[in-house]
């Protein structure tokens, strides 16, 4: 069976800190997605970023960057220089099958603040 | 409106009362997602309809859950008998075409009394 752990529950910072999410999977299908979700106080869950699994290439886009490792079942997310505005619970999510929001197992999520 | 609209924000109903959830995605998007998210199971998928094929009905956590979706385009979530246990806030998504990015609604808040 599927599973996602994202250990940290709460996170806080200092504005212009980095700071990593930790996400770990785990999972018996060789061909799998990965996905990171935002959700901020008005309760939508905002899309960030999916992986494929034969895809271990690292991504950067602005101040987000995702490190993907196999090797360890890992995919986590560093935020550079955060803002206030990064505040928010921060979803990992796994599919066995689907690259869409189909039959997603997420983590408990990772509660972040960042404190001016 | 521009995003996936959710209605009612809030509902409270009383144990063993009946209660419908409605969606309305963002106009064009074929496909729609149904998760519920709880204090102690977290995030956990519903249901998923894509254009005019047989729903995934996988996640749905008993015979008294149970959703349509009309003309490919507004769906509804039912809930019989409502439970205590089913309090929780339902979220809706749709996408275009299965496709990874998914956009949510703002979710119903059901609490059961």
């Amino acid at each position: 069976a599927q599973k996602v752990t994202q250990a940290q529950t709460e996170i806080s910072v200092v504005e212009k800190e980095d700071v990593t999410l930790d996400c770990v999977y785990e999972t018996r299908d060789t061909t799998y997605y990965l996905f990171w979700y935002k959700q901020p106080p008005s309760g939508e869950l905002v899309f960030l970023i999916r992986r494929n699994s034969f895809d271990e290439q690292n991504e950067i886009s602005g101040r987000y960057s995702w490190n993907f490792q196999k090797s360890t079942s890992s995919f986590n997310f560093t935020i550079t220089a955060s803002q206030v505005v990064d505040s928010a619970v921060y979803f990992c999510a796994l599919s066995e099958r689907y690259g869409s929001a189909r039959q997603l197992t997420f983590g408990s999520g990772t509660q972040l603040t960042v404190l001016p | 409106g521009a995003g996936v609209s959710q209605s009612p924000s809030n509902k409270v109903t009383e144990k063993g009362k009946d209660v419908e959830l409605r969606c309305d995605p963002i106009s064009g998007h074929t496909a729609l997602y149904w998760y519920r998210q709880s204090l102690g199971q977290g995030l956990e998928f519903l249901i998923y309809f894509q254009g005019n094929s047989a729903p995934d009905k996988s996640g749905l956590p008993s015979d008294r859950f149970s959703a349509e979706r009309t003309g490919g385009s507004v769906s509804t979530l039912t809930i019989q008998r409502t439970q205590q246990e089913d309090s929780a806030v339902y979220l809706c998504a749709s996408s275009f075409r299965g496709k990874s990015e998914a956009f949510f609604g703002q979710g119903t808040r059901l609490t059961v009394v």
